[in-house]
């Protein structure tokens, strides 16, 4: 089993729309999750983080946690055709500067 | 304030050749790591630096892979001899360490072809 695990995608929507990306974990001792977008030829941007005492609200993201069933979903609101890039989740254990990432999800926002 | 910086953007090299990338911090961060990113597996750290000392060296692929951290504002991967399975998007990042706060700052990548 994979430490982190994302569902590659693509997933498709159309502008305007909720995109929902998930991200499952193994590590029940993770304390810290990240989200990065990255643009294809480009280098991952560090577009949120959380940790294991609550959501976090961004502009237009949001990022959950829900520890008893392990994973982290990352909500965008008003979903832009410059959304479009791969969503890497990324996570952190207690003690540890290491980052565990998943492969990422292709997200398409159609106009 | 610049970010991460990394040269050369893009190497090609033939195979056995030594090669290698380099990497400057932002300035006042005390990690530095190294990543690889393929499609096939993805983004894999190779090794992380705090303080220029290496921590951790486990996803060093095998003894062709070497780092070093001479100064907190330089770091270099050298591989030797190179070999087409090396051929990869090589990352940087640095990070501070405030309280809670471990966000990872990418450069902009290494392109390695090796042929």
């Amino acid at each position: 089993q994979k430490e982190v695990e994302q569902n590659s995608g693509p997933l498709s929507v159309p502008e305007g729309a909720i995109a929902s990306l998930n991200c499952t974990y193994s590590d029940r001792g993770s304390q810290s999750f990240f989200w990065y977008r990255q643009y294809s030829g480009k280098s991952p941007e560090l577009i949120m983080f959380i940790y294991s005492n609550g959501d976090k609200e961004d502009g237009r993201f949001t990022a959950q946690l829900n520890k008893a069933s392990q994973y982290v979903s990352l909500l965008i609101r008003d979903s832009q055709p410059s959304d479009s890039a791969t969503y890497l989740c990324a996570v952190m254990n207690t003690g540890f500067q290491k980052l565990v990432f998943g492969t990422g999800t292709r997200l398409l926002v159609s106009p | 304030d610049a970010g991460v910086i990394q040269s050369p953007r893009h190497e090609v090299t033939e195979m056995g050749q030594e090669v290698t990338l380099r990497c400057k911090p932002i300035s006042g961060h005390d990690y530095l790591f190294w990543y690889r990113q393929t499609m096939m597996r993805g983004l894999e750290l190779l090794i992380y630096f705090n303080n220029n000392v290496p921590i951790d060296d486990s996803g060093m692929p095998e003894d062709r892979f070497s780092a070093k951290m001479p100064n907190a504002s330089f770091s270099t991967l050298k591989i030797q001899p190179s070999e087409p399975r090396d051929s990869a998007v090589y990352f940087c990042a640095s990070s501070p360490t405030r309280g809670l706060s471990y966000e990872q700052y990418f450069g902009p990548g290494t392109r390695l072809t090796v042929t």
